[in-house]
């Protein structure tokens, strides 16, 4: 089945440790979104690439990075991890702008911060 | 500013029921609304979007721009209902869009 995949699905790192999060995705679509979902709030966006182009939300802090390598893959490294950042880390996709188009997500990659 | 509010945390109706999931948005343009699902262990996935007018799983929602809402309505739930209901914006301050989120709304179908 074509689809989202985000590994790993549960991340526990230690505070200051630096981490990457995968993501890819078989539906060959142009824009991949990297969203981070705190408890009991709404999933936030952080950055989303248009094939290769980066676009950065305004308030998405500098310890977080993405990185694009080709169509299928997309990372979200962060630098050195707070408490803060503990959060379920949601990748999605879609074929092109959000106008009529639908989002896929992946089931997420719960990150811990000891 | 670009906001969606779900002022409803949990929502708790019993089987058969009509259930109404409410949902408000704020935004200077001319909005195109969505609302998204998480049943229990499963990814977020798209319900339905205002522009297509449709009817999913019994869900309709009706844009209403005088009252800025998009409220999700069902007739009769069923337990099957019972997820996350996240009610999102399209947002074209960016270059290419994006969505912003409600917080959800929990909604319980009791048998």
């Amino acid at each position: 089945d074509a689809m989202v995949i985000q590994n790993p699905r549960y991340q526990v790192t230690q505070f200051g440790k630096p981490v990457t999060l995968s993501c890819s995705q078989t539906l060959n679509h142009n824009v991949m979104y990297w969203y981070q979902q705190k408890s009991s709030q709404a999933p936030k966006l952080l950055f989303h690439y248009y094939d290769k182009d980066f676009n950065n939300e305004a308030d998405t802090p500098d310890n977080f990075q993405s990185r694009r390598p080709n169509t299928s893959f997309c990372f979200l490294d962060i630098r050195s991890p707070g408490l803060g950042d503990a959060a379920m880390y949601l990748c999605a996709t879609s074929r092109e702008g959000t106008s009529n188009n639908e989002q896929f997500f992946g089931p997420g990659t719960r990150l811990t911060v000891l | 500013a670009q906001r969606v509010t779900q002022p409803e945390k949990l929502l708790s109706v019993f089987k058969g029921a009509p259930v109404e999931l409410k949902c408000n948005y704020s935004y200077s343009g001319s909005p195109e609304l969505f609302w998204y699902v998480q049943y229990s262990r499963q990814r977020l996935q798209l319900l339905l979007r205002h522009i297509s007018r449709e009817s999913i799983k019994g869900f309709t929602a009706d844009l209403n721009k005088g009252e800025t809402s998009f409220h999700l309505k069902k007739p009769f739930a069923q337990e099957e209902d019972s997820a996350m209901y996240y009610c999102a914006l399209a947002n074209y301050g960016g270059s290419q869009g994006n969505l912003i989120f409600g917080k959800g709304t929990k909604l319980s179908v009791k048998p």
